[in-house]
């Protein structure tokens, strides 16, 4: 069964610039979830979707970020225009179940991440 | 006050001991706690989830989780080099903030021949 996959892997682009990472979560997870880890700092919950809907979207830095999954299935963040302190690793990561749940053996699913230099 | 806490390390372990890995975490509220495992460059994957104090064991991990005192550990036996990587501890919070998990900086471990 394939895994949680990320694309790109890697993306150099100019400041200003737009960039846009896909995430295929395993088939059949409804929940969707975008993390990403800047330099130095923990990995930061950016949002969450139950099928195509935001269920949170409390982690996102600014208006500069759009996530969307239509149809439910796979998602994009675009970053538009990109910031130097945007760089980081994106990871995109999929359940079954909702974590809200609290259900013991509920876990996601981490993809390899994105990883975003902004020059 | 982070919500995760962890000691950045690196902790350096002799092969064949136990290394014990510590985390706090300043939501009382929280629900799941979890230990990551992240290779460099690699994404995080998950080695533990505890849900209820006391201890979980599996394999030559074992999960320890106090909800008293904010605090859960993961004690490895017979470390082996291959256990060297970057342990994230990781908690969801209670309702409208468990639909996400916190995580804490890591605790880099290395395991010396």
């Amino acid at each position: 069964e394939a895994g949680v996959t990320q694309f790109p892997s890697h993306s150099v682009i100019e400041k200003g610039q737009t960039v846009t990472l896909r995430c295929d979560p395993i088939s059949g997870h409804d929940n969707l979830y975008w993390y990403r880890r800047v330099m130095g700092k923990e990995i930061k919950f950016l949002l969450h979707f139950v099928k195509e809907s935001k269920q949170d979207e409390s982690g996102m830095p600014n208006n500069r970020f759009l996530a969307e999954r239509t149809g439910g299935t796979y998602s994009t963040l675009k970053v538009q225009p990109a910031e130097l302190e945007d760089s980081g690793v994106y990871f995109c990561a999929s359940s079954q179940v909702s974590l809200a749940t609290g259900e013991p053996g509920n876990t996601i699913y981490f993809g390899e991440g994105s990883w975003l230099t902004v020059v | 006050q982070k919500e995760v806490e962890q000691n950045s390390g690196p902790l350096s372990v002799p092969e064949g001991a136990i290394a014990s890995l510590n985390c706090t975490y300043s939501d009382r509220g929280s629900q799941s706690f979890f230990w990551y495992r992240q290779y460099s460059g690699k994404s995080p994957e998950l080695i533990m989830s505890i849900y209820s104090n006391g201890d979980k064991e599996d394999g030559r991990f074992t999960a320890q989780l106090n909800k008293a005192s904010q605090y859960v550990s993961l004690l490895i036996r017979d470390s082996q080099p291959s256990d060297s990587a970057t342990y994230l501890c990781a908690v969801t919070g209670r309702y409208s903030s468990a639909s996400k998990i916190i995580f804490g900086s890591g605790t880099r471990l290395s395991i010396r021949p």
